[in-house]
C-alpha cells in the first residue's frame, strides 16, 4: 500500500510569490491533515479536510493560506503572497477517521522564503 | 504551560541498554496517545498508539500511560544505532481530530 506522498519536496521562493503544494492522502483515507513545522518549533496543526469539506481549519496562519480537496481525493495548499515567516516544513497527513484516529505523514515539503 | 511537553535532549543511551523516553500533557480530555520516530529530514513515522491506563508492547517498544499523571512514556529495549532519532511524543483530545505535538526528544544510541 503505497503512503501519503507529497509534492514537491522542496520548494525555494522569493516573498510575495505564490506556492501550491500537493498532498495525495493513503488510498481510502477520508480524513486528510495539513501540519506544518517552523525551525525550532514543534508540529503544529493547520487543517482537516472529511472527504472534500473543511471540518477544522482553525491552525490556518492567516488568509494568505488556502487549502482545496477536489473530490476528496488529493489536496492542495496555496501560500498567496508568501512571507518570510512562512517558511519551514509543512507535512500532510491522513488516516481513516476511526475511533482513535491514527495518522499517517507524508514526507513533508520544505518551502523556503527568501 | 505547553500542551505536550518533552524533554529536548540528546539523551545518550549506550546500545543493548534501555531507553526511556517521557511525555507530559495538560489537557485531560486527552484519549488518544502516539509515538512518533522522526529520522532527521524524514517523515514522522507512527510506531506506538496507546489509549489506556497501563503497559502496551510491541517489540523492543513499550508505551506507558498514566492519564491520572497526565504523563505517558516510551521505552526501548535493546537499543540499536538505527534507534538514534528524533522522537515525537502526540496527544489528541476528545474535542476534535487534530493531533498536539512535543517539541521531540532526541535520542542518541552509543555503539
Amino acid at each position: 500500500e503505497a503512503g501519503v506522498t507529497q509534492f514537491p519536496s522542496h520548494s525555494v521562493i522569493e516573498k510575495g510569490q505564490t506556492v501550491t503544494l500537493r498532498c495525495d492522502p493513503i488510498s481510502g483515507h477520508d480524513n486528510l491533515y495539513w501540519y506544518r513545522r517552523v525551525m525550532g518549533k514543534e508540529i503544529k496543526f493547520l487543517l482537516h479536510f472529511v472527504k472534500e469539506s473543511k471540518q477544522d481549519e482553525s491552525g490556518m496562519p492567516n488568509n494568505r493560506f488556502l487549502a482545496e480537496r477536489t473530490g476528496g481525493t488529493y489536496s492542495t495548499l496555496k501560500v498567496q503572497p508568501a512571507e518570510l515567516e512562512d517558511s519551514g516544513v509543512y507535512f500532510c497527513a491522513s488516516s481513516q477517521g476511526r475511533v482513535y484516529n491514527e495518522q499517517f505523514f507524508g514526507p513533508g515539503t520544505r518551502l523556503t522564503v527568501l | 504551560q505547553k500542551e505536550v511537553e518533552q524533554n529536548s535532549g540528546p539523551l545518550s543511551v549506550p546500545e543493548g541498554a534501555i531507553a526511556s523516553l517521557n511525555c507530559t500533557y495538560s489537557d485531560r480530555v486527552s484519549q488518544s496517545f502516539f509515538w512518533y520516530r522522526q529520522y532527521s529530514g524524514k517523515s514522522p513515522e507512527l510506531i506506538m498508539s496507546i489509549y489506556s491506563n497501563g503497559d502496551k508492547e510491541d517489540g523492543r517498544f513499550t508505551a506507558q500511560l498514566n492519564k491520572a499523571s497526565q504523563y505517558v512514556s516510551l521505552l526501548i529495549r535493546d537499543s540499536q544505532p538505527s534507534d538514534s532519532a528524533t522522537y515525537l511524543c502526540a496527544v489528541n483530545t476528545r474535542r476534535d481530530d487534530k493531533i498536539i505535538f512535543g517539541k521531540g526528544t532526541r535520542l542518541h544510541i552509543l555503539p
